[in-house]
């Protein structure tokens, strides 16, 4: 069974930094793209970015390029969205999500993780 | 790159069929026809119930269907059922290894 599981709910404070975990297992995690997505409360979701793990190859939305760092560890099948400087409007439930296609022109984000809330409050 | 366009509700009663649409422009729905829809239930994560604008996962109704056309992106629930209630959001791709989500619409079960 193709499963990601997140790391658990952060709270943290304006200006720390942050990295949040999305373990992978049941297929080949160097086979396929993983994705990230915001979703602030109450609100739509947002795609955020995109990693190959074989070669850690990135791809960024324009609204969160600089903004996050998603990086992957294939030892250890884990993908990760990190931030260096956390702003309140950071607060949201992050998920990750496997891109199941062979074609970009073709979204399948399919399956999703848990979501990951993060909390960012002085 | 802005959000592709739907309804923010919509509503039917059990049994009837509602259509939800997705429209973009001809940056992406118009030029990458291969749209997904997610569903997403209140505290849940979201779930793919169609691809390829048309195409329906393992396991998910044939109540559920999709279809295209130019810049627009349809979503049609036929047979309606109370566990239908949630959100939905229609996902295309944009260019240059970049996708963008609808703005979703929240489907009420009357």
């Amino acid at each position: 069974e193709v499963q990601l599981v997140q790391s658990g709910a952060e709270v943290r404070e304006p200006g720390e930094s942050l990295k949040i975990s999305c373990k992978v297992s049941g297929y080949h995690f160097d086979g396929y793209w993983i994705g990230w997505a915001r979703q602030v409360p109450g609100r739509g979701l947002e795609w955020m970015g995109i990693i190959f793990p074989a070669g850690s190859d990135a791809r960024y939305s324009p609204s969160f390029q600089g903004q996050v760092t998603i990086s992957a560890d294939i030892s250890i099948t884990t993908a990760y969205l990190q931030w260096s400087s956390l702003k309140a409007s950071d607060t949201a439930m992050y998920y990750c999500a496997r891109f199941s296609s062979a074609t970009f022109a073709a979204p399948q984000f399919d399956p999703w993780g848990q979501g990951t809330l993060v909390t960012v409050s002085s | 790159q802005s959000a592709l366009t739907q309804p923010a509700s919509v509503s039917g009663s059990p049994g009837q069929s509602i259509t939800i649409s997705c429209t973009g422009t001809s940056s992406d729905v118009g030029t990458y026809a291969l749209v997904s829809w997610y569903q997403q239930h209140p505290g849940k994560a979201p779930k793919l119930i169609i691809y390829e604008g048309s195409k329906r996962p393992s396991g998910v109704p044939n109540r559920f269907s999709g279809s295209e056309s130019g810049n627009t992106a349809s979503l049609t629930i036929s047979g309606l059922q109370a566990e239908d209630e949630a959100d939905y959001y229609c996902c295309s791709y944009a260019g240059s290894s970049t996708w963008v989500f609808g703005g979703g619409t929240k489907l009420t079960v009357l």
